[in-house]
């Protein structure tokens, strides 16, 4: 199985800050790589497949980036909204596997 | 729209089974796989397994294998995930997702199963 290592487990940011995770593959996915929000008590959204496609509303400030073994998400101008939990996922081959989570909070 | 109406929370004893419904609407349910993940209390995401909505192939985690049966019915576009010999460690919130070539894109609310003697 490919294994997906989110870091940092946790972040800490302000209101406005530019922040970046990084998810790295136990071997080469090409592309196939999709982030994932969750809030609390809620279902996952998804953001970006294809390691930098934006999903259907998702606003500009998320991005994402890297090809192969690392990939990187970032989210600009922080608003409160944004404070949750994120996940990768690659689905380069089954079984598909997702990082631990990195859990962002307001500092 | 796009959505996709899971089935409410379910209670089972060890030993038992479960079978979770995930109604669909607003696209056409052929096109697409059904997705399962769940997540255990304060846990994070874990893959269950895939459907093919078109022929009904299959995959599903390693872990499951065995004690898991996904299908659908097209006529009612539905999904439904079954989970036979239930553990305690089967106890969490179990999603359905539409996925296509980019991996999961819209989600079901999600379906609380807890199993405890």
């Amino acid at each position: 199985d490919i294994q997906m290592t989110q870091s940092p487990s946790s972040l800490s940011a302000s209101v406005g800050d530019r922040v970046t995770i990084t998810c790295r593959a136990s071997q080469g996915i090409s592309n196939f790589l999709a982030w994932f929000q969750q809030k609390p008590g809620k279902a996952p959204k998804s953001l970006i497949y294809a390691a930098s496609s934006l999903q259907s509303g998702v606003p500009s400030k998320f991005s994402g980036s890297g090809s192969g073994t690392e990939f990187t998400l970032t989210i600009s101008s922080l608003q409160p909204e944004d404070f949750a939990t994120y996940f990768c996922q690659q689905y380069n081959s089954h079984p598909r596997t997702f990082g631990q989570g990195t859990k962002l909070e307001i500092k | 729209q796009v959505q996709l109406v899971q089935s409410g929370a379910e209670v089972k004893k060890p030993g038992a089974s479960v079978r979770v419904s995930c109604k669909t609407s607003g696209y056409t349910f052929i096109n697409y796989y059904i997705t399962w993940v769940r997540q255990a209390p304060g846990q994070g995401l874990e893959w269950v397994g895939q459907i093919s909505a078109y022929n009904g192939n299959t995959d599903y985690a390693q872990k499951l294998q065995g004690r898991v049966t996904m299908t659908t019915d097209t006529p009612t576009t539905t999904a439904y995930m079954e989970v036979r010999s239930l553990r305690s460690d089967d106890t969490a919130v179990y999603y359905c997702a539409r996925e296509a070539q980019g991996g999961p894109d819209y989600w079901g609310q999600g379906t609380l199963v807890t199993v405890s003697s």
